[in-house]
């Protein structure tokens, strides 16, 4: 049963075009969200975080939104550069319970020159 | 201590034979988890340990696989008698305490491959 669900295995988007990756999740006892990004033959490394008592988080190019009614996150990142090509991963933690960091499968973002 | 170090980085195994992959947290850092990601899928926790002990398992298969961080020395996932089932790419990854707000920094993994 995934708590965590990432429904767009791959997304292609033009350089300087915005980049929406969305997250599911099933669990409501989660209250925090991250975003990993992975380049191949590396580790995960942490983008952003939104806390479940705000809705949105900003970085630079980088936003995530946290929708609590619908159990649904999404990140934006705009402009995308095509150093932004790279597997996405959106993980959730129950802060309050002895949980471990939960990960969806991912999303394979290609962004094109 | 640049930050997660895992070895190694590639591991070649024949079924049957044991496979050992360590990992030393970044320093500072005293939780250690260990994930692994099969292909075309995300990451799945498998445990995560303090020095010297085992705090949640609940990801770890019943038999073969084993985790342990002593007080000296590496975290160790060990995988006796490797299937090709346990053909992945293991990351590990550390933090200063548990909790979500303490992002996890990850290894670059190491990457079992059984024949």
């Amino acid at each position: 049963d995934q708590q965590v669900k990432q429904n767009s295995p791959s997304l292609s988007v033009q350089e300087g075009r915005i980049s929406i990756l969305n997250c599911d999740y099933t669990n409501s006892m989660f209250d925090y969200f991250l975003w990993y990004k992975k380049y191949p033959a590396e580790g995960p490394t942490f983008l952003i975080s939104i806390s479940s008592i705000k809705d949105k988080n900003e970085d630079g190019r980088f936003t995530v939104f946290l929708n609590k009614s619908a159990k649904h996150l999404s990140l934006h990142i705009v402009p995308s550069q095509p150093g932004d090509s790279a597997v996405y991963f959106c993980a959730a933690i129950s802060n309050s319970g002895n949980t471990p960091l939960v990960f969806g499968k991912g999303t394979r973002l290609s962004v094109i020159a | 201590n640049a930050g997660v170090m895992q070895n190694p980085r590639h591991l070649v195994r024949r079924r049957g034979q044991e496979a050992r992959l360590r990992c030393s947290p970044m320093k500072g850092h005293s939780h250690v988890y260990w994930y692994r990601q099969l292909p075309e899928e995300g990451l799945k926790f498998m445990v995560y340990l303090q020095k010297e002990n085992i705090i949640d398992e609940s990801g770890m298969p019943k038999e073969r696989f084993s985790a342990e961080f002593p007080k000296e020395g590496p975290s160790i996932l060990r995988i006796q008698q490797v299937v090709r089932g346990d053909s992945a790419a293991y990351f590990c990854a550390s933090s200063p305490q548990h909790s979500g707000a303490n992002v996890l920094t990850f290894g670059a993994g190491s990457r079992l491959t059984v024949l």
